[in-house]
């Protein structure tokens, strides 16, 4: 089955900096990779999502990046600010029984 | 907000009770998702739902049931409660039967004593 891979686990910036999130995959056949922001006590909320027929897509100060080939894919947040603190969580849609796997989380703190 | 309404918000029960989670989907969306979150073992997916039938299955317990109604909403059952089964448990909808674009819930905070 799928496996994705998240680094790295806890993330430290200060406001104003840039946070890049790595994940990795292994199914080669999974064509869809959304990224959840997950604030404490609530669900996780969908940020932004990818297609494997794109290689990189934006959204504000937001970004994520694809790589079919080594099979990952990056989250990017740029001039950070401290409600961006919270565990952001990759995932991959696994093809063989059409089920979404995710990682294992990054806890992101942007200090002001 | 994302539209996905669960309830209750928190459950606390004792080992060996049997309790119902339920969940809404937002309006328009035909699938219905389960996942349990914990801190060992992160998002698990549970089971899907799609227009009534079940889609797809994962790591969901045989204790553990679901069922997605003719209005769409879908209910959770566990049974035979452990302690292992505290747990968040979130309920994700999403217009097709393919799992992607999910919106969750709230969540429903499981306490088993």
């Amino acid at each position: 089955g799928e496996n994705v891979e998240q680094h790295p686990s806890t993330l430290s910036v200060q406001e104003g900096d840039s946070a890049v999130i790595k994940c990795t995959y292994s199914d080669s056949a999974s064509n869809y990779f959304p990224w959840y922001k997950q604030e404490l006590g609530k669900g996780p909320q969908l940020i932004i999502d990818i297609r494997s027929n794109v290689g990189e897509k934006k959204d504000q100060r937001i970004a994520v990046t694809l790589n079919k080939t080594a099979k990952h894919f990056s989250l990017h947040i740029t001039e950070t600010q401290p409600e961006d603190s919270a565990v952001y969580f990759c995932a991959a849609i696994e093809r063989s029984n059409y089920k979404l796997t995710f990682g294992k989380g990054t806890l992101l703190t942007v200090n002001p | 907000d994302s539209g996905v309404t669960q309830t209750p918000k928190h459950l606390i029960t004792a080992t060996g009770q049997r309790v119902t989670l339920r969940c809404s989907p937002r309006s328009g969306d035909l699938s219905v998702y389960w996942y349990q979150q914990s801190l060992d073992q992160g998002l698990q997916f549970l089971i899907q739902y799609y227009n009534g039938e079940e889609r797809a299955k994962g790591n969901i317990l045989e204790r553990f049931s679901a069922q997605q109604f003719p209005d769409l909403h879908s209910e959770l059952n566990l049974s035979s409660l452990e302690l292992g089964d505290s747990a968040l448990y979130f309920c994700a909808s999403s217009v097709g039967a393919n799992p992607d674009t999910q919106y969750f819930g709230p969540g429903t905070r499981l306490t088993v004593l």
